[in-house]
């Protein structure tokens, strides 16, 4: 049981390149969802998904596009890189249904954008 | 979802108890209010959850008051790893997105 991985640990982008990160789970979890988290700073929410098929936007989506073909998967994709997407992003996953907001995280991709 | 005021940072020393508190005003009947720990470089973990009154797990002890309008994440005897930010969230599991604020940022020393 691998839990929340995520690919690349590390990338360095130009501007303007595109680039997908890859986020999957193996615990069965509807729920996903995307964060960056700035140097210092708190988490915030990218975009996030409550099952395959079905994805929402979160706090800070410009710029990012999300898909869910499959419960397990869930890769976020930067468009257009720019230097303010330099940013540790993190992915979670999430038990279905109940009343449990505990949330899985992967370990990071640190992204930095020149 | 009920914004969160919580401390930007505390110092502790070791083997002290620790009390953290987050004012949520606007707390909804449905809401529950949960606790992440972040080390640097690592992806948020969870502690503990709670409803109303007293939840305690091997972690943590969380107290919520009968008006739950505020809570306090509770460590016991902290040690030097317990040095880490520390999240209160807000919201309802079956609907809401998870949204993070700022942390409490903890620092234990020897």
């Amino acid at each position: 049981n691998a839990g929340v991985t995520q690919t690349p640990k590390f990338q360095v982008l130009k501007t303007g390149q595109s680039m997908t990160l890859q986020c999957a789970q193996d615990m069965n979890h509807e729920y996903m969802s995307w964060y960056r988290q700035d140097p210092g700073m708190g988490l915030r929410l990218i975009h996030y998904s409550v099952g395959a098929g079905i994805t929402d936007q979160g706090e800070v989506p410009n710029g990012y596009n999300v898909s869910r073909s499959t419960t397990e998967d869930f890769p976020l994709r930067l468009l257009s890189a720019a230097p303010s997407q330099t940013s540790v992003y993190f992915c979670a996953s999430r038990r279905p249904g109940g009343s449990s907001y505990e949330q899985y995280f992967g370990p990071g991709t640190r992204l930095t954008v020149t | 979802l009920a914004k969160t005021t919580q401390p930007i940072s505390m110092d502790s020393y070791e083997g002290q108890e620790v009390n953290i508190t987050c004012s949520h005003n606007n707390i909804a009947t449905n809401d529950y209010i949960t606790w992440y720990q972040q080390f640097p470089s690592q992806g948020p973990r969870f502690i503990i959850q709670g409803y109303k009154t007293k939840v305690t797990n091997e972690v943590a002890s969380l107290f919520i008051p009968a008006d739950r309008k505020s809570s306090t994440l509770s460590l016991p005897r902290v040690s030097l790893s317990d040095t880490a930010v520390y999240y209160c969230l807000v919201g309802d599991p079956l609907t809401d997105k998870l949204i993070f604020g700022t942390g409490t940022r903890l620092q234990v020393f020897p």
